[in-house]
């Protein structure tokens, strides 16, 4: 099975802030990586599918990038709505594999 | 409008059983792929089984595997999943999502409770 690894776990950040989480996958994936956004409470939020497409409707201040093993989510300017859980995934191979998830608070 | 409802979750005892279904509607839902995702309380998320458009081909996670089952009847555009022999570790929110890699659409959610 592929594991992916999320890092931070938990990231503090402001209003305004560039925030970028990484993505590290066990064996390489090529650019089949998906990015979500999870609220509490509600069902997960496709943000980004291979690698760096943008889902239609979501915000163009996200963006992915990264292939083979190491992948980022930017978000460049933190909006109030954006305090969420952002989970990889990834869709190489099956199992289907996420990452732990990282929650960005507000600091 | 497109949208996946998950229905059936519940309490039930370890080693019971329970079937839930997930109802799709504004789309064509034969030519989709369709998965369960599972999330326990305060947990990340889980792949648990996908299947085909047609439903000949299935996947499922080490974990449920030769005690879940997954199906779908295109007729009444619906997913199942039976679950068996339920443990502790199965409680969770049970999530239908859509398409063959990445899920762009997901149900709400029904929560499995495995508990005496």
């Amino acid at each position: 099975d592929i594991q992916m690894t999320q890092s931070p776990s938990t990231l503090s950040a402001s209003v305004g802030d560039r925030v970028t989480i990484t993505c590290r996958a066990s064996q390489s994936i090529n650019i089949w990586l998906a990015w979500y956004q999870q609220k509490p409470g509600k069902a997960p939020n496709l943000l980004i599918y291979k690698a760096s497409s943008l889902e239609s409707g979501v915000p163009s201040r996200f963006s992915g990038s990264g292939s083979g093993t190491e992948f980022t989510l930017t978000i460049s300017s933190l909006q109030p709505d954006d305090f969420a859980a952002y989970y990889c995934q990834q869709y190489n191979s099956f199992p289907r594999t996420f990452g732990q998830g990282t929650k960005v608070e507000i600091k | 409008e497109v949208q996946l409802v998950e229905s059936g979750g519940g309490l039930v005892q370890p080693g019971g059983s329970l079937r839930l279904s997930c109802a799709a509607s504004g789309f064509t839902f034969n030519s989709f792929e369709v998965n369960w995702v599972r999330q326990a309380p305060g947990k990340g998320l889980e792949w648990v089984s996908h299947i085909s458009s047609s439903g000949t081909t299935i996947y499922y996670a080490d974990s449920v595997k030769g005690r879940f089952t997954i199906s779908r009847d295109n007729a009444k555009n619906s997913l199942y999943l039976q679950m068996n022999s339920l443990r502790a570790e199965d409680t969770a929110v049970y999530y239908c999502a859509r398409k063959f890699g990445y899920f762009d659409l997901w149900g709400r959610g029904t929560l499995v409770t495995v508990s005496s």
